[in-house]
């Protein structure tokens, strides 16, 4: 049982490349959330999809955009990287949005502009 | 908007040692308030909730009660053992959030044997 799957684990990007984040679950979720994570910033929402067919903006979107490309895979692209989006991040997956049930989270892409 | 404050780490207890790390919200609504782990090298996982005032939650020997007086959920746990060495975060989740889950920055806890 995976629950949710992301790719690459580790991943070092010139500044101006590109490149996109994998992330699939297997429990049937609706609801996928994009966070990242930074030293004593806590964990942050890029981009949430509380359903199929639907993406919405969390508290950092800038210099990224998101897929989900069906129930269960949701994607992340840095378009042009830049050094602040040196991060750690984390996909997560919940049957119904936020706290209503159990959010899941991947293991993280640790990412490295340089 | 929403938010939630934890107290700063790193904390570092020996074994057995009393736990207690505290955590306030500001929220919107009434929110359900939750206490994710994350254990070294992994990802986030759910360690208890609480959906309302003076529920409890409570979960591998970790307690935290929800208090809509003070607005808090502090996490306790009477005998901390190397094992539970992690990152804490609190979080909640209310319309003001769209449901979404709202963190804290996370409290680093060492357990020294």
């Amino acid at each position: 049982n995976a629950g949710v799957t992301q790719t690459p684990k580790f991943q070092v990007l010139k500044t101006g490349q590109s490149m996109t984040l994998q992330c699939a679950q297997d429990m049937n979720h609706n609801s996928m959330y994009w966070y990242r994570q930074d030293p004593g910033m806590g964990l942050r929402l890029i981009y949430y999809s509380a359903s199929e067919g639907t993406t919405d903006k969390g508290e950092v979107p800038n210099g990224y955009n998101v897929s989900r490309l069906n129930k269960r895979e949701f994607s992340l692209r840095l378009e042009s990287a830049a050094p602040s989006q040196t991060s750690v991040y984390f996909c997560a997956s919940s049957e119904f949005p936020g706290g209503i049930t159990e959010a899941f989270f991947g293991q993280g892409t640790r990412l490295t502009v340089v | 908007g929403d938010s939630v404050t934890q107290m700063e780490g790193p904390v570092t207890l020996s074994e057995e040692a009393f736990l207690t790390i505290n955590c306030t919200y500001t929220a919107t609504g009434y929110p359900s308030l939750f206490w994710y782990v994350q254990y070294p090298g992994e990802g986030l996982q759910l360690l208890l909730k609480a959906t309302k005032a003076d529920d409890k939650g409570s979960n591998k020997g970790f307690e935290a009660t929800y208090r809509k007086e003070t607005t808090s959920f502090h996490l306790e746990k009477g005998s901390v053992q190397v094992s539970d060495s992690a990152v804490y975060f609190c979080a909640l989740s209310d319309r003001g959030s769209q449901g979404n889950l709202i963190f804290g920055k996370g409290t680093k806890l060492s357990v020294k044997p």
